[in-house]
């Protein structure tokens, strides 16, 4: 099985600051890596994918990059609506696999 | 309106059964692979299955291989997972999910299983 190693696991931001997420998979994955947002009680969305991405009504200020086995979410200028839990997932192999997720709180 | 809307969460004792469902609507369902992903409380995304469009093809996670069953009705737009021989590690909010680009880009509210005695 891939194993998908996000960093950091939680990470304490300001509103208007840039952050950066970073997934690591165990093995090449090409450009098979998802990114997504959760919040509490709800359902994940979809954010980037294919690495590179924009979904269809994510705001702009989100962008993904990489290729292989690095890959990196980056937000330009943090949102209150931002403050969140993120998810990689590759969709390359089954089973597919998720990050063990990266909880954005407030700083 | 489209969405995905799951049913057939609750209470099982362990070692019983559950039949989860997830009704869709708005899209044409039968193009499309869809997932069932769970989320134990306070945890991770975690995947569980995928069937293909036509309903011919189905994988699993290894967690829950010989117990879970996948499988799609396409003329009434639903998709199940039969969960059998439950264990306590199985109890989680389930959601299914719709692939698109091999992106999960919708999902439904999610429905709760609580295997506990």
């Amino acid at each position: 099985d891939i194993q998908m190693t996000q960093s950091p696991s939680s990470l304490s931001a300001s509103v208007r600051d840039r952050v950066t997420i970073t997934c690591r998979a165990s093995q090449s994955i090409g450009n098979y890596l998802n990114w997504y947002q959760q919040k509490p009680g709800k359902a994940p969305k979809l954010l980037i994918y294919a690495a590179s991405s924009l979904q269809s009504g994510a705001p702009s200020r989100f962008s993904g990059s990489g290729s292989g086995t690095d890959f990196t979410l980056t937000i330009s200028s943090l949102q209150p609506e931002d403050f969140a839990s993120y998810y990689c997932q590759q969709s390359y192999s089954t089973p597919q696999t998720f990050g063990q997720g990266t909880k954005l709180e407030i700083k | 309106e489209v969405q995905l809307v799951e049913s057939g969460g609750g209470l099982v004792q362990p070692g019983g059964s559950l039949k989860l469902s997830c009704a869709a609507s708005g899209f044409t369902f039968r193009t499309h692979w869809m997932h069932w992903v769970r989320q134990a409380p306070g945890q991770g995304l975690v995947w569980v299955s995928r069937i293909s469009g036509d309903g011919s093809t189905t994988s699993n996670a290894d967690s829950v291989k010989g117990r879970f069953t996948i499988s799609r009705d396409n003329a009434k737009n639903t998709l199940y997972l039969q969960m059998n021989s439950l264990r306590a590690e199985d109890t989680a909010v389930y959601y299914c999910a719709r692939d698109w680009n091999d992106g999960l880009d919708m999902w439904g509210q999610g429905t709760m299983v609580t295997v506990s005695s």
